[in-house]
Protein backbone atom coordinates (compact mmCIF):
# COMPACT_ATOMS: atom_id res chain seq x y z
CA UNK A 1 0.00 0.00 0.00
CA UNK A 2 1.08 3.69 -0.02
CA UNK A 3 2.82 5.21 2.41
CA UNK A 4 2.81 8.84 3.70
CA UNK A 5 5.59 10.07 5.68
CA UNK A 6 5.25 12.65 8.37
CA UNK A 7 8.57 14.14 10.32
CA UNK A 8 8.38 15.19 12.73
CA UNK A 9 5.66 13.13 15.21
CA UNK A 10 5.99 16.02 17.99
CA UNK A 11 7.74 19.22 18.44
CA UNK A 12 8.15 21.80 21.09
CA UNK A 13 9.28 24.67 20.39
CA UNK A 14 9.14 28.53 21.96
CA UNK A 15 6.77 31.38 21.18
CA UNK A 16 7.98 33.20 18.02
CA UNK A 17 10.29 30.43 16.49
CA UNK A 18 9.08 28.51 12.96
CA UNK A 19 8.77 25.17 13.08
CA UNK A 20 9.29 22.84 9.81
CA UNK A 21 6.78 19.83 8.99
CA UNK A 22 7.75 17.44 6.34
CA UNK A 23 5.63 15.46 4.80
CA UNK A 24 6.62 12.21 2.27
CA UNK A 25 5.13 10.14 -0.23
CA UNK A 26 7.72 6.93 0.33
CA UNK A 27 6.70 4.55 -3.01
CA UNK A 28 4.62 7.14 -4.95
CA UNK A 29 4.39 10.33 -6.83
CA UNK A 30 2.25 12.79 -5.37
CA UNK A 31 1.62 15.89 -7.45
CA UNK A 32 -1.28 16.90 -4.72
CA UNK A 33 -0.93 17.13 -0.88
CA UNK A 34 -3.18 18.33 1.90
CA UNK A 35 -2.35 19.73 4.70
CA UNK A 36 -4.97 19.62 7.36
CA UNK A 37 -5.30 21.10 11.10
CA UNK A 38 -7.49 19.37 13.81
CA UNK A 39 -7.55 20.40 17.20
CA UNK A 40 -8.42 17.70 19.94
CA UNK A 41 -11.88 15.70 19.61
CA UNK A 42 -12.77 17.83 16.70
CA UNK A 43 -12.45 17.10 12.85
CA UNK A 44 -9.50 17.77 10.27
CA UNK A 45 -9.93 21.44 8.80
CA UNK A 46 -8.27 21.86 5.40
CA UNK A 47 -5.53 24.29 5.67
CA UNK A 48 -4.14 24.06 2.14
CA UNK A 49 -4.11 22.04 -1.09
CA UNK A 50 -0.28 21.86 -1.95
CA UNK A 51 0.48 21.55 -5.89
CA UNK A 52 3.82 20.58 -6.98
CA UNK A 53 6.09 22.96 -8.74
CA UNK A 54 3.28 25.31 -7.85
CA UNK A 55 1.60 27.74 -5.20
CA UNK A 56 -0.26 26.17 -2.70
CA UNK A 57 -4.16 27.06 -2.68
CA UNK A 58 -5.55 28.35 0.48
CA UNK A 59 -8.47 27.73 2.26
CA UNK A 60 -10.60 30.84 3.43
CA UNK A 61 -9.58 32.25 6.64
CA UNK A 62 -5.75 30.96 6.59
CA UNK A 63 -3.02 32.93 6.43
CA UNK A 64 -0.65 32.19 4.04
CA UNK A 65 2.41 33.62 5.15
CA UNK A 66 1.57 32.32 8.40
CA UNK A 67 1.93 28.91 6.94
CA UNK A 68 4.18 28.81 4.50
CA UNK A 69 3.74 25.49 1.92
CA UNK A 70 6.55 24.00 -0.27
CA UNK A 71 6.05 21.32 -2.65
CA UNK A 72 9.27 21.01 -4.33
CA UNK A 73 9.40 17.52 -5.75
CA UNK A 74 6.26 14.97 -6.33
CA UNK A 75 7.33 13.08 -2.88
CA UNK A 76 7.84 15.87 -0.35
CA UNK A 77 5.90 19.14 0.72
CA UNK A 78 7.07 20.99 3.42
CA UNK A 79 4.48 23.05 5.65
CA UNK A 80 6.34 26.00 7.71
CA UNK A 81 4.64 27.39 10.62
CA UNK A 82 6.06 30.97 11.07
CA UNK A 83 6.53 32.75 14.07
CA UNK A 84 4.82 29.85 16.19
CA UNK A 85 2.56 31.25 19.12
CA UNK A 86 0.33 29.26 21.35
CA UNK A 87 -2.86 28.96 19.52
CA UNK A 88 -0.80 27.68 16.72
CA UNK A 89 -0.67 24.65 18.78
CA UNK A 90 -2.30 21.78 17.23
CA UNK A 91 -2.38 18.60 15.73
CA UNK A 92 -0.60 18.79 11.94
CA UNK A 93 -1.76 16.58 9.43
CA UNK A 94 -0.56 15.83 5.75
CA UNK A 95 -2.28 13.64 2.88
CA UNK A 96 -1.55 12.85 -0.61
CA UNK A 97 -3.63 11.38 -2.96
CA UNK A 98 -1.96 8.77 -5.75
CA UNK A 99 -4.53 9.44 -8.12
CA UNK A 100 -3.61 13.10 -8.52
CA UNK A 101 -6.63 15.39 -10.27
CA UNK A 102 -9.23 12.30 -9.47
CA UNK A 103 -11.42 12.21 -6.20
CA UNK A 104 -10.13 9.09 -4.94
CA UNK A 105 -8.99 7.50 -1.13
CA UNK A 106 -6.38 9.85 0.73
CA UNK A 107 -2.99 8.17 2.46
CA UNK A 108 -2.28 9.72 5.61
CA UNK A 109 0.97 10.62 7.42
CA UNK A 110 0.49 9.93 11.26
CA UNK A 111 0.20 13.59 11.83
CA UNK A 112 2.52 16.23 14.33
CA UNK A 113 1.36 17.65 17.04
CA UNK A 114 2.73 21.11 18.21
CA UNK A 115 2.95 22.55 21.47
CA UNK A 116 4.11 26.29 21.46
CA UNK A 117 5.10 27.50 24.76
CA UNK B 1 -15.55 24.47 5.61
CA UNK B 2 -16.97 21.74 7.23
CA UNK B 3 -19.83 19.99 5.23
CA UNK B 4 -20.39 16.84 7.14
CA UNK B 5 -22.48 16.19 10.19
CA UNK B 6 -22.18 12.70 12.14
CA UNK B 7 -23.72 11.51 14.76
CA UNK B 8 -23.63 10.42 17.12
CA UNK B 9 -21.05 12.39 18.33
CA UNK B 10 -19.68 9.47 20.60
CA UNK B 11 -21.15 5.83 20.77
CA UNK B 12 -20.25 3.23 23.85
CA UNK B 13 -21.09 -0.28 23.11
CA UNK B 14 -19.85 -3.59 24.75
CA UNK B 15 -17.65 -6.07 22.25
CA UNK B 16 -19.79 -8.44 19.73
CA UNK B 17 -22.77 -5.55 19.25
CA UNK B 18 -22.99 -3.68 16.09
CA UNK B 19 -22.09 0.13 15.59
CA UNK B 20 -24.09 2.07 13.33
CA UNK B 21 -22.90 5.83 12.79
CA UNK B 22 -24.17 8.27 10.29
CA UNK B 23 -23.14 11.40 8.18
CA UNK B 24 -25.24 14.03 6.53
CA UNK B 25 -23.83 16.23 3.64
CA UNK B 26 -24.86 19.75 1.98
CA UNK B 27 -23.72 19.55 -1.61
CA UNK B 28 -23.29 17.22 -4.82
CA UNK B 29 -20.78 14.42 -4.72
CA UNK B 30 -18.23 12.78 -6.50
CA UNK B 31 -18.18 9.97 -3.92
CA UNK B 32 -18.60 9.51 -0.02
CA UNK B 33 -15.66 8.01 2.23
CA UNK B 34 -15.29 6.77 5.71
CA UNK B 35 -11.81 7.04 7.63
CA UNK B 36 -10.59 5.93 10.89
CA UNK B 37 -8.44 7.75 13.36
CA UNK B 38 -6.89 6.24 16.51
CA UNK B 39 -5.90 8.85 19.15
CA UNK B 40 -3.23 11.02 18.04
CA UNK B 41 -2.64 9.29 15.28
CA UNK B 42 -3.28 10.21 11.17
CA UNK B 43 -5.97 8.41 9.50
CA UNK B 44 -6.65 5.08 7.62
CA UNK B 45 -9.02 5.00 4.46
CA UNK B 46 -11.55 1.86 5.46
CA UNK B 47 -13.92 2.49 2.35
CA UNK B 48 -15.32 4.16 -0.68
CA UNK B 49 -18.87 4.83 -2.06
CA UNK B 50 -19.73 6.21 -5.35
CA UNK B 51 -22.27 8.83 -5.71
CA UNK B 52 -24.14 6.22 -8.06
CA UNK B 53 -24.01 3.42 -5.51
CA UNK B 54 -25.84 2.58 -2.84
CA UNK B 55 -24.59 -0.19 -0.61
CA UNK B 56 -20.61 -1.70 -0.17
CA UNK B 57 -19.62 -4.37 2.07
CA UNK B 58 -16.06 -4.54 3.18
CA UNK B 59 -15.19 -7.04 5.67
CA UNK B 60 -17.35 -6.16 8.71
CA UNK B 61 -17.99 -2.92 7.51
CA UNK B 62 -21.32 -1.86 5.58
CA UNK B 63 -21.84 1.47 4.22
CA UNK B 64 -24.77 2.88 2.55
CA UNK B 65 -25.69 6.24 0.61
CA UNK B 66 -28.72 7.93 0.12
CA UNK B 67 -28.00 10.68 -2.11
CA UNK B 68 -31.94 12.13 -1.81
CA UNK B 69 -30.94 12.46 1.45
CA UNK B 70 -27.81 13.19 1.45
CA UNK B 71 -26.73 10.87 3.96
CA UNK B 72 -24.45 8.01 4.15
CA UNK B 73 -23.85 5.15 7.12
CA UNK B 74 -21.33 2.89 7.92
CA UNK B 75 -22.06 -0.01 10.35
CA UNK B 76 -19.64 -2.07 11.99
CA UNK B 77 -20.67 -5.94 12.71
CA UNK B 78 -19.42 -7.77 15.57
CA UNK B 79 -17.52 -5.35 17.28
CA UNK B 80 -13.91 -5.53 18.53
CA UNK B 81 -12.20 -3.77 21.04
CA UNK B 82 -9.80 -2.63 19.03
CA UNK B 83 -12.57 -0.98 16.86
CA UNK B 84 -12.44 1.96 19.37
CA UNK B 85 -11.18 4.75 17.15
CA UNK B 86 -12.86 8.33 15.64
CA UNK B 87 -14.80 7.66 12.53
CA UNK B 88 -14.80 10.01 10.05
CA UNK B 89 -17.20 10.37 7.02
CA UNK B 90 -15.17 12.33 3.94
CA UNK B 91 -17.16 14.15 0.67
CA UNK B 92 -15.31 14.87 -2.52
CA UNK B 93 -17.26 16.90 -4.65
CA UNK B 94 -19.02 16.77 -7.85
CA UNK B 95 -16.14 19.14 -9.42
CA UNK B 96 -12.65 18.69 -9.82
CA UNK B 97 -11.31 19.25 -6.79
CA UNK B 98 -7.85 17.61 -7.09
CA UNK B 99 -8.47 15.07 -4.48
CA UNK B 100 -9.68 17.16 -2.18
CA UNK B 101 -12.16 15.78 0.57
CA UNK B 102 -14.12 17.73 3.11
CA UNK B 103 -14.30 15.91 6.56
CA UNK B 104 -17.45 15.74 9.16
CA UNK B 105 -17.33 16.26 12.25
CA UNK B 106 -16.21 12.39 13.35
CA UNK B 107 -18.05 9.84 15.78
CA UNK B 108 -15.95 8.63 18.83
CA UNK B 109 -16.47 4.94 19.43
CA UNK B 110 -16.00 2.89 22.16
CA UNK B 111 -16.16 -0.75 22.40
CA UNK B 112 -15.55 -2.47 25.72
CA UNK B 113 -14.24 -5.74 26.45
Amino acid sequence: GAVVSQHPSWVICKSGTSVKIECRSLDFQATTMFWYRQFPKQSLMLMATSNEGSKATYEQGVEKDKFLINHASLTLSTLTVTSAHPEDSSFYICSASRGGATNEKLFFGSGTQLSVL
Amino acid sequence: SQQGEEDPQALSIQEGENATMNCSYKTSINNLQWYRQNSGRGLVHLILIRSNEREKHSGRLRVTLDTSKKSSSLLITASRAADTASYFCATALTYNQGGKLIFGQGTELSVKP
